[in-house]
């Protein structure tokens, strides 16, 4: 299986802030990597598929990077709303994986 | 607008089974590969299963290969999950999941809110 490793676990940041969380995948994916954003009781929502095309809808502070094995999702300019916890996904074989999750909180 | 509705969780004692389903409707089901997604209290997402819209591709995770059987019935909008021989770490909220495609990239859109299983004697 397809080990996913976010970093880092947590972060503190403040609004404003601009804030990179990193995936490193065990083998190369090419470019079948997404992000999703959950907050708290609330189902997960994709943010960003195939590394780097926005999911419709969501702000542009978002972007995502990277191909093989590294990849990175980051948000320009930190917003309220924007604490939570961010996992990226691969989709290039099965069974799919997940990172363990990068929560973003308030400092 | 898309709609995923799970039920069919609850308490159940190790050994145990239940099926889960899902009623999809604001989208054409049957046009759709579906998954189910888990997350134990306080932990991380768990990718569980994965079945194509015609129904003749399914993938399990290795953790519950031999005992969950994923299927789906296009004719009612329905995804399905029977979990035989549960077990304490099965315990988790089931997510409904709509798996869309870019070319070759799948990714997860739409979710549902999810249906708490709780494994325990």
């Amino acid at each position: 299986d397809i080990q996913m490793t976010q970093s880092p676990s947590s972060l503190s940041a403040s609004v404003g802030d601009r804030v990179t969380i990193t995936c490193r995948a065990s083998q190369s994916i090419s470019s079948y990597s997404n992000w999703y954003q959950q907050k708290p009781g609330k189902a997960p929502k994709l943010l960003i598929y195939a590394a780097s095309s926005l999911q419709s809808g969501v702000p542009s502070r978002f972007s995502g990077s990277g191909s093989g094995t590294d990849f990175t999702l980051t948000i320009s300019s930190l917003q309220p709303e924007d604490f939570a916890t961010y996992y990226c996904q691969q989709s290039y074989t099965a069974p799919r994986t997940f990172g363990q999750g990068t929560k973003v909180k308030i400092k | 607008q898309v709609q995923l509705v799970e039920s069919g969780g609850g308490l159940v004692k190790p050994g145990g089974s239940l099926r889960l389903s899902c009623a999809a409707s604001g989208f054409t089901f049957s046009d759709y590969y579906m998954s189910w997604i888990r997350q134990a209290p306080g932990k991380g997402l768990e990718w569980v299963s994965y079945i194509s819209a015609s129904g003749n591709t399914i993938y399990y995770a290795d953790s519950v290969k031999g005992r969950f059987t994923i299927s789906r019935d296009n004719a009612k909008s329905s995804l399905y999950l029977q979990m035989n021989t549960l077990r304490a770490e099965d315990t988790a909220l089931y997510y409904c999941v709509r798996a869309d495609d870019y070319g070759d990239y799948e990714f997860y859109d739409y979710w549902g809110q999810g249906t708490l299983v709780t494994v325990s004697s």
